[in-house]
């Protein structure tokens, strides 16, 4: 078992439909990240929950929607996107010491490369 | 402002070339952390190495060297006789021991010819 595993790894999709991205981590870490990667950018975080509590990015749009039912699962839920949403999402996981320490590297999945027509 | 700045977008070297790349952070923590990650085509991000940021001394493991200067806050990570298999985008970050924030740079394409 690899780290981090993400499905699907490439996703095309209309900007009215709903779909999820999905990362499991198998660290026994207890933070996960969400990160989009556009071109030329600086790696964005979007989302991050940390010994369960949640941590938002408030410049990210309501047509993201994180869940994280366990420390090991982490989804991403995309309704109504925009063309300007296509980009790699990355998770990622760590291990925190205590909650806001962040101490540890992150341990990144391989992506879902993400298109929106 | 940019926490971590990579000036350098690309880089080609020949094999066997040794090969620097450089960052530069910005945080007003005492204590933080530096990473290097290598991302190649397949777009995972690798954890390289990491720094802390009272190291003082030039690290190396392998091909791969690191040094970190406070003074100018720079950070540079350098591979040694470089490879093919070492094309990939390299990422600097940082992360402040407050918070759960990594900073990453825009990463500096790396091609090794041949």
């Amino acid at each position: 078992e690899t780290g981090v595993t993400q499905t699907p790894r490439h996703l095309v999709m209309g900007m009215t439909n709903k779909k999820s991205l999905k990362c499991e981590q198998h660290l026994g870490h207890n933070a996960m990240y969400w990160y989009k990667q556009s071109a030329k950018k600086p790696l964005e975080l979007m989302f991050v929950y940390s010994l369960e509590e949640r941590v938002e990015n408030n410049s990210v749009p309501s047509r993201f929607s994180p869940e994280c039912p366990n420390s090991s699962h982490l989804f991403l839920h995309l309704h109504t996107l925009q063309p300007e949403d296509s980009a790699l999402y990355l998770c990622a996981s760590s291990q925190e010491s205590h909650p806001g320490g962040n101490t540890g590297e992150l341990f990144f999945g391989e992506g879902s490369r993400l298109t929106v027509l | 402002a940019q926490k971590v700045t990579q000036a350098q977008t690309e880089i080609s070297v020949v094999e066997k070339e040794d090969v620097t790349l450089d960052c530069v952070y910005e945080t007003r923590d005492t204590t933080y952390y530096l990473f290097w990650y290598k991302q190649p085509p397949s777009g995972e991000l690798v954890f390289l190495i990491r720094r802390n940021s009272f190291d003082e001394q030039n690290e190396i493991s392998g091909r791969y060297s690191w040094n970190s200067q406070k003074s100018t806050s720079s950070f540079n990570f350098t591979i040694t006789a470089s490879q093919v298999v070492d094309s990939a985008v390299y990422f600097c970050a940082l992360s402040e021991a407050t918070g759960n924030q990594f900073y990453f740079g825009t990463g500096t394409s790396l091609t090794v010819i041949p």
